[in-house]
C-alpha cells in the first residue's frame, strides 16, 4: 500500500529565505507525485507534478521539486519565500491499483516572517 | 470552463441526520473522487466513481455512499451523521482515457459540513 510522510507539520522561514518542505513516499508500483497548496477555507491547487521523464519539475509561483527514487523523496523547494507563500502544503502520491488512487500527506503549514 | 463545482459550500446538520453533497466535474472529465479533510489534517480518500460505479474505496464505513450520474456528476451521501463527520469534503475529477495513464485531478472548493 502507498503512503506519504511529510516531515514537519509546521515550517517557519523569513521572507526571502529558502523554502524546503520534505516529503517521503512509499509505493510498491511507480508513483505519480504531486504537491498541492491550500489557502484557508479553499480547495486544493496543484503546484507541480511528476509523472514521467525529468526528475526535476518546476511548478507555479517559483516552486520546484525533485523526484529521487533511491531516497523515495519528493521535496518541495523555492529559492526565496514571499509572504503570499504562507499556506498549507500537501504532498500526494497516485498509483494505479486497479484504478488510480491518490493518497495525501498530513500537510505542512508554512509560515513566512517579515 | 467552470472547473469542478461543489454544492452547497456550507452545511450544518444535526447528529443522526442524513446529508447529500453534490459535485460537477470539470468539462471532459469522467472520473470523480471524494475526500474528507478534517481540521488540521490531509484529505482522506473516501471513494472513486467511474462509469457510474464505485471503483475504489478508502477506509470509510458504509454510512458513506455515493452515486455517479450519466453526465458524470456525482453525489456523496452520509447517513446517521456523527459529530466526527464534521469536515471539509472535497471532490476531484480526472479523465480516464487510458487505464495506464493518469491525468491530474482537479479539485473543487469543497463543502464545509458541520454536525452539531
Amino acid at each position: 500500500a502507498q503512503s506519504v510522510t511529510q516531515l514537519g507539520s509546521h515550517v517557519s522561514v523569513s521572507e526571502g529565505a529558502l523554502v524546503l518542505l520534505r516529503c517521503n513516499y512509499s509505493s510498491s508500483v511507480p508513483p505519480y507525485l504531486f504537491w498541492y497548496v491550500q489557502y484557508p477555507n479553499q480547495g486544493l491547487q496543484l503546484l507541480l507534478k511528476y509523472t514521467t521523464g525529468a526528475t526535476l519539475v518546476k511548478g507555479i509561483n517559483g516552486f520546484e521539486a525533485e523526484f529521487k527514487k533511491s531516497e523515495t523523496s519528493f521535496h518541495l523547494t523555492k529559492p526565496s519565500a514571499h509572504m503570499s507563500d504562507a499556506a498549507e502544503y500537501f504532498c500526494a502520491v497516485t498509483t494505479n491499483t486497479g484504478g488510480f488512487k491518490t493518497i495525501f500527506g498530513a500537510g505542512t503549514r508554512l509560515f513566512v516572517k517579515a | 470552463d467552470a472547473g469542478v463545482t461543489q454544492s452547497p459550500t456550507h452545511l450544518i446538520k444535526t447528529r443522526g441526520q442524513q446529508v447529500t453533497l453534490r459535485c460537477s466535474p470539470k468539462s471532459g472529465h469522467d472520473t470523480v473522487s471524494w475526500y474528507q479533510q478534517a481540521l488540521g489534517q490531509g484529505p482522506q480518500f473516501i471513494f472513486q466513481y467511474y462509469e457510474e460505479e464505485e471503483r475504489q474505496r478508502g477506509n470509510f464505513p458504509d454510512r458513506f455512499s455515493g452515486h455517479q450520474f450519466p453526465n458524470y456528476s456525482s453525489e456523496l451521501n452520509v447517513n446517521a451523521l456523527l459529530l466526527g463527520d464534521s469536515a471539509l469534503y472535497l471532490c476531484a475529477s480526472s479523465r480516464a482515457t487510458d487505464s495506464r495513464v493518469f491525468t491530474e485531478a482537479f479539485f473543487g472548493q469543497g463543502t464545509r459540513l458541520t454536525v452539531v
